[in-house]
């Protein structure tokens, strides 16, 4: 099974910055990466798919970016909405995998 | 706009089982593979099963294999997760969720005695 790991497991940060998590894939899965976003009690939300493509409705301070094993996600400028918990998947291959999430909260 | 609904969830027994449900509108559910992916309490998600568009394929992560069953009734738009042996361990939310897209709310499955 392909392994997932995101760093930091916990970003600090304030309205305004710009953040930037990392996934990374225990082997090659080209660009099969999507992304998630979930507030606590919520479902998770689809933000980017093919690894840097923006799912219809998501703010465009969010971009995704990487191929092979390692993987971004950028958040431009910080905003309110976007204190939250974030999830990498692998589709490359089955079974399916996330990472153990990154959870971005307010300095 | 995509909409998945789930239902099906409740309070089981060990050993027990259950089906859950997902109703999917607004886009061409037989062009679309559809996934279960569950979360249990306070923890990280977990991909369960997936199923191809046309029903003929399914996948499983190892520790429901044997347990669970996926399948889909194109006709309807309707997708399922069949699950027996159920355990402690099963209990979390379960979503359903569209190939590279959209997540249903979830619906709650509590296995205890």
């Amino acid at each position: 099974d392909i392994q997932m790991t995101q760093s930091p497991s916990t970003l600090s940060a304030s309205v305004g910055d710009r953040v930037t998590i990392t996934c990374r894939a225990s082997q090659s899965i080209g660009f099969w990466l999507a992304w998630y976003q979930q507030k606590p009690g919520k479902a998770p939300k689809f933000l980017i798919y093919k690894a840097s493509t923006l799912e219809s409705g998501v703010p465009s301070r969010f971009s995704g970016s990487g191929s092979g094993t390692e993987f971004t996600l950028t958040i431009s400028s910080l905003q309110p909405d976007d204190f939250a918990t974030y999830y990498c998947q692998q589709y490359d291959s089955y079974p399916f995998t996330f990472g153990p999430g990154t959870k971005v909260d307010i300095k | 706009e995509v909409q998945l609904l789930e239902s099906g969830g409740g309070l089981v027994q060990p050993g027990g089982s259950l089906r859950l449900s997902c109703a999917a509108s607004g886009f061409t559910f037989t062009n679309y593979a559809m996934s279960w992916v569950r979360q249990a309490p306070r923890k990280g998600l977990e991909w369960v099963s997936a199923i191809t568009g046309s029903g003929g394929d399914t996948y499983y992560t190892d520790s429901v294999k044997g347990r669970f069953t996926i399948s889909r009734d194109n006709s309807k738009n309707m997708l399922y997760l069949q699950m027996s042996s159920l355990r402690a361990e099963d209990t979390a939310f379960y979503y359903c969720a569209k190939d590279e897209g959209s997540w249903g709310q979830g619906t709650l499955v509590t296995v205890s005695s």
